[in-house]
């Protein structure tokens, strides 16, 4: 099956600790993205990649960081920094770097509880 | 304000009944997109109009764009229960390579 993985579904960190969330896709898809959505809310854009090695900020990217060593992959580490981390989180890839006319594919999600 | 602002926040439905839409929005774009998310799952793209198009369908789907008022609108005709969900526009905007996300509108269609 062709597709975005996200792992894990649920996840749950202490104040302090950084975590990481997984995404992996096998659409040989060169962007990747990920976003936060809040309760009610809509989508916002934390880092994008649109190719390997490369990678740029969103509009809330402080706290998080992301590498894209490979194609399939765009890890999301969430850092102590991030003050209120807790939310659903939505990892997306297209087709080329340029958005142009291009849908966005997305995984189903990891939701994120601080504790 | 984010670029993408939905009317109305929620909605809700008989079944068999049409549901209407709206997106609103601030800057140029080269295209707009819809997607519907259900509860606590990921987002699927519905259908994509780019700026230079007025008017496409997909299934019962009809997407309409006016660049002059800055506004989108998506129909659903003869809903159905499984409509119920969240509905998001994109845009994505002139010289930025990105889509920004509305709030979105929660639809319920009731049986």
């Amino acid at each position: 099956d062709g597709g975005i993985t996200q792992s894990p579904k649920y996840l749950f960190r202490k104040e302090g600790q950084n975590v990481t969330l997984s995404c992996e896709q096998n659409l040989n898809h060169d962007a990747m993205y990920w976003y936060r959505q809040d309760p009610g809310q809509g989508l916002r854009l934390i880092y994008y990649s649109q190719i390997v090695n490369d990678f740029q900020k969103g509009d809330i990217a402080e706290g998080y960081s992301v590498s894209r060593e490979k194609k399939e992959s765009f890890p999301l580490t969430v850092t102590s920094a991030q003050k209120n981390p807790t939310a659903f989180y939505l990892c997306a890839s297209s087709t080329t770097g340029v958005v142009i006319y291009n849908e966005q594919f997305f995984g189903p999600g990891t939701r994120l509880t601080v504790l | 304000s984010q670029q993408g602002e939905e009317d109305p926040q929620a909605l809700s439905i008989q079944e068999g009944e049409n549901a209407t839409m709206n997106c609103s929005y601030k800057t140029s774009i080269n295209n707009l997109q819809w997607y519907r998310q259900n509860s606590g799952r990921g987002l699927v793209h519905l259908i994509l109009i780019r700026s230079n198009e007025r008017e496409k369908h997909s299934g019962r789907l009809r997407v309409t764009l006016d660049t002059s008022k800055k506004s989108s609108s998506l129909l659903i005709t003869a809903s159905r229960a499984a409509d119920t969900a969240s509905y998001f526009c994109a845009t994505e905007i002139q010289g930025a390579q990105k889509l920004v996300f509305g709030q979105g509108t929660r639809l319920t269609i009731n049986p």
